[in-house]
């Protein structure tokens, strides 16, 4: 059981806007520590997609958007892409756990 | 060009023990903090251990006392020691940069499968 909590799936079609959420509590998400997202295609290493709650690293399109409110964040995906298959994982810091911690991770399928 | 390569993963038996390295590039390894985050098969991530860039270390619950981190300047090396391995850190062993609470730059991970 994960601190933070995904869905497990996500899916749409090519070119449809698609959001992944990631549920946390007052120890995390909803104290001062900022949500990261990652990106892993199947087979591979995974790859910071958004930084504190937000912002994208250097050539991460801008079809993907994050934000953070209370104990939650989302990741949106915009115009989705047969490339943007892969699995999503939001990422915080827990401060009763002091310990960096991880979604479960969410397996998004473009139809 | 920031690059991690890591490598010593391999089959080894319960209650034994073994040393994975990352080899880093385009920085200096004791400039940055650097952290080790694994992942069982068909499961999600977990983060393992952090060395601040000062060197001090942190680690997982479900590792502290068994495993630890070293780094070698010559070599621009991240290391991690595993001690008492058990079937339950069986995964893929990614190392990683880490920056203001976030994993910016990971290597490609070094499979470790712990059986008898």
């Amino acid at each position: 059981q994960s601190v933070l909590t995904q869905p497990p799936s996500v899916s749409g079609a090519p070119g449809q806007r698609v959001t992944i959420s990631c549920t946390g509590s007052s120890s995390n998400i909803g104290a001062v520590y900022d949500v990261h997202w990652y990106q892993q295609p199947p087979g591979t290493a995974p790859k910071l997609l958004i930084y504190a709650n937000s912002n994208r690293p250097s050539g991460v399109p801008d079809r993907f958007s994050g934000s953070k409110s209370g104990t939650s964040a989302s990741l949106a995906i915009t115009g989705l892409q047969a490339e943007d298959e892969a699995d999503y994982y939001c990422q915080s810091y827990d401060n009763s756990l002091s310990a960096w911690v991880f979604g479960g991770g969410t397996k998004l399928t473009v139809l | 060009e920031v690059q991690l390569v890591a490598s010593g993963g391999d089959l080894i038996q319960p209650g034994g023990s073994l040393r994975l390295s990352c080899v880093v590039s385009g920085f200096i390894v004791t400039s940055k903090d650097m952290s080790w985050v694994r992942q069982a098969p068909g499961k999600g991530l977990e983060w393992v251990s952090l060395v601040y860039s000062g060197g001090i270390t942190k680690f997982a619950d479900s590792v502290k006392g068994r495993f630890t981190v070293s780094r070698d300047q010559s070599k621009n090396t991240l290391f991690l020691q595993m001690d008492s391995l058990r079937a339950e850190d069986t995964a893929v062993y990614y190392c990683a940069r880490f920056s203001s609470g976030r994993f910016d730059y990971w290597g490609q991970g070094t499979l470790v499968t712990v059986s008898s």
